[in-house]
């Protein structure tokens, strides 16, 4: 059980490309997700959090019009990397919890991202 | 502001060797203590959630505890395929506001078992 699939799993693009990465709940539903980036060798950093329905909260320093979420439904969420730039190649993660906030959050299998 | 920090960075075993990975955390009031493990590539694996201090958890050759102020995985007669890398994370107590229960991680244990 609770298991979350994210796709794509990489992305190479030019720069200036939109990318659309997909988060979903397989099993279960999601009332909260949330986005990651990690960097190589360095741990997760939380980008944003998002609730179904309602508009992300985004983490301090971290672009909202340069990375749009959407949270459609309780099982699909979306990020959006807007006109991206080389700086923005990184290992993208989303994870989804379902009920109270002390729940676990489960993860999916990142998408590697890629821009020349 | 939450801090975790992990210990040792790397840890590399002979397979049968057990040890122990440490969290030390700081946090306004704990919700929750997350350990995952995270493969090469992909995201990272739920493994235990604690609660309260004295809590124990286990599962195969691994067992988590909790005290107020650290964490620690223990791994034993581990095997060639625990070789990972181990996230542990803290849940705050939300005091006002919404924090949606965000997780702060640390830095990971990498984990490596030689036969």
């Amino acid at each position: 059980g609770a298991v979350v699939s994210q796709h794509p799993s990489r992305v190479i693009c030019k720069s200036g490309t939109s990318v659309k990465i997909e988060c979903r709940s397989l099993d279960f539903q999601a009332t909260t997700m949330f986005w990651y980036r990690q960097f190589p060798k360095q741990s997760l950093m939380l980008m944003a959090t998002s609730n179904e329905g309602s508009k992300a909260t985004y983490e301090q320093g971290v672009e909202k019009d340069k990375f749009l979420i959407n949270h459609a439904s309780l099982t699909l969420s979306t990020l959006t990397v807007t006109s991206a730039h080389p700086e923005d190649s990184s290992f993208y993660i989303c994870s989804a919890r379902a009920g109270y906030s002390n729940q676990p959050q489960h993860f999916g299998d990142g998408t590697r991202l890629s821009i020349l | 502001e939450d801090q975790v920090t992990q210990s040792p960075e790397a840890l590399r075993l002979q397979e049968g060797e057990s040890s122990s990975l440490n969290c030390s955390y700081t946090v306004s009031g704990l919700r929750g203590l997350f350990w995952y493990r995270q493969d090469p590539g992909k995201g990272p694996e739920f493994l235990f959630t604690l609660y309260s201090a004295g809590e124990e958890k286990e599962k195969e050759r691994l067992k988590a505890t909790l005290t107020k102020k650290e964490s620690f995985l223990h791994i034993t007669a581990p095997k060639p395929e625990d070789s990972a890398t181990y996230l542990c994370a803290v849940q705050a107590k939300e005091a006002g506001g919404t924090s949606y229960g965000k997780l702060t991680f640390g830095q990971g244990t990498i984990l490596t078992v030689h036969p």
